[in-house]
This record gives C-alpha cells, structure tokens and sequence, in this order.
C-alpha cells in the first residue's frame, strides 16, 4: 500500500513554461485534494474533488487547473507558469469530508 | 467560518523537557480539529483529532492534546521531548456540519536541544 504518491519531488520551469504535478493514490480514497504551503503561511487549498469526474475551486486556484478521471489519479497543471508560483506541492487524501487527510511527500517547484 | 492561530513559529526545548505547543482557533460550528507533524521533506502526517468525543486526546509518539472549549484552545503536549520529535507541527480545524475544508495553521517549528 504505497498510500498517495506524487511526481516529480523536484522541478525548476522557466517562466511562461507548463508542466503536470501527478497525484496518485491507492486507497480508494473519495476526496483529493492539492496545497500549495509558503514559508510561514500553513497549507493553502488550491483545488479538491469529492470524486471521479468532480472537481472545484478552492482558496488560491488562479494560475491552476485540475482533472479526475479516475478515483486514483488527480493531477495538476501549470499553464503559463509565474514566480509567484514557486512553493512546494502537496496532494492529499481522505475517504470522505469528515476523515483525516493522508499526505504525499510533496513537489518543491521552482519558477525563474 | 473557521480559522486557526498557532502562536510562536518557533519552539525550542531541551530533550527531557516538556513540549507545549499553542493553538486557538475560530469556528461558528462545533469543531472537528486535528495537529498533523510534518518531518524535513516529507509530506504531513495525522498526529491526533478531536471529533467531539473525549475532551483529552491522545495521539502517537506520546503527544497528547486538549480541547478547551471556553479556551477555544487545542494545545499540543508531550511530557519529555526526544530528538526525533524535531519537526514543524500543524494545528488545523474543519466544521463539522456540512462542507469539509480543513483550515491550516501556519505551522510551528519545534527544536530539541540536546
């Protein structure tokens, strides 16, 4: 059970370029969602979706898109990317809305 | 809506000593709240929860926390420190009725001095 997986752990992208940070999970799990987290400021919530084909908005979705066509997978596109953009990446988790999150070890991405 | 303070981005003790980590959070419902740890590189990882059961929950590697409600506080404790609870802890809170988004601290770093 290799829990939520995540690919790549590292990237530096260029401005203006695009790229996919892929989320698997093998639990599952209904819920998933992606965070980006800054120093000092906690894990801000970017998309989430409750199931396969479902997806919404969360605190910070500018500059970001989503898709989930599998209960497993939940990956996330950067199309024109900006330096505002550099953070580390984390997917997420859960069975339902009430249960804890498990956690992927997370995408550091650097925009030049 | 709800909302989390950790006070102090920085906590440092010696091993042996008893860790204390603050958090106060903000909910117009009864609350659902949780601290999660997160080690160097890694992603973040379910310390304990509150889910309205018993007010004094007790979570893994000896941490334990209390809801206080007249506080609204959920502080994080462990009696002695050890080395390898050097990490950054995170407080963070959900409604629980309806909707589902956990709001995050912005996090804790714990040191352990030897």
């Amino acid at each position: 059970n290799a829990g939520v997986t995540q690919t790549p752990k590292f990237r530096i992208l260029k401005i203006g370029q695009s790229m996919t940070l892929q989320c698997t999970q093998d639990m599952n799990h209904n819920y998933m969602y992606w965070y980006r987290q800054d120093p000092g400021m906690g894990l801000k919530l970017i998309y989430y979706s409750v199931g396969a084909g479902i997806t919404d908005k969360g605190e910070v979705p500018n500059g970001y898109n989503v898709s989930r066509s599998t209960t497993e997978d939940f990956p996330l596109r950067l199309e024109l990317a900006a330096p505002s953009q550099t953070s580390v990446y984390f997917c997420a988790s859960s069975t339902d809305g009430q249960r804890p999150q498990f956690f992927g070890p997370g995408t550091r991405l650097t925009v030049l | 809506a709800q909302s989390v303070t950790q006070l102090g981005s920085h906590v440092s003790v010696s091993e042996g000593a008893l860790v204390l980590l603050r958090c106060n959070y903000s909910s117009s419902v009864p609350p659902y709240l949780f601290w999660y740890v997160q080690y160097p590189n890694q992603g973040l990882q379910l310390l304990l929860k509150y889910t309205s059961a018993a007010t004094l929950v007790k979570g893994i590697n000896g941490f334990e926390a209390e809801f206080k409600k007249s506080e609204t506080s959920f502080h994080l404790t462990k009696p002695s420190a050890h080395m390898s609870d050097a990490a950054e802890y995170f407080c963070a809170v959900r409604g629980n009725t309806g909707g589902f988004k956990t709001i995050f601290g912005a996090g804790t770093r714990l040191f352990v001095k030897a």
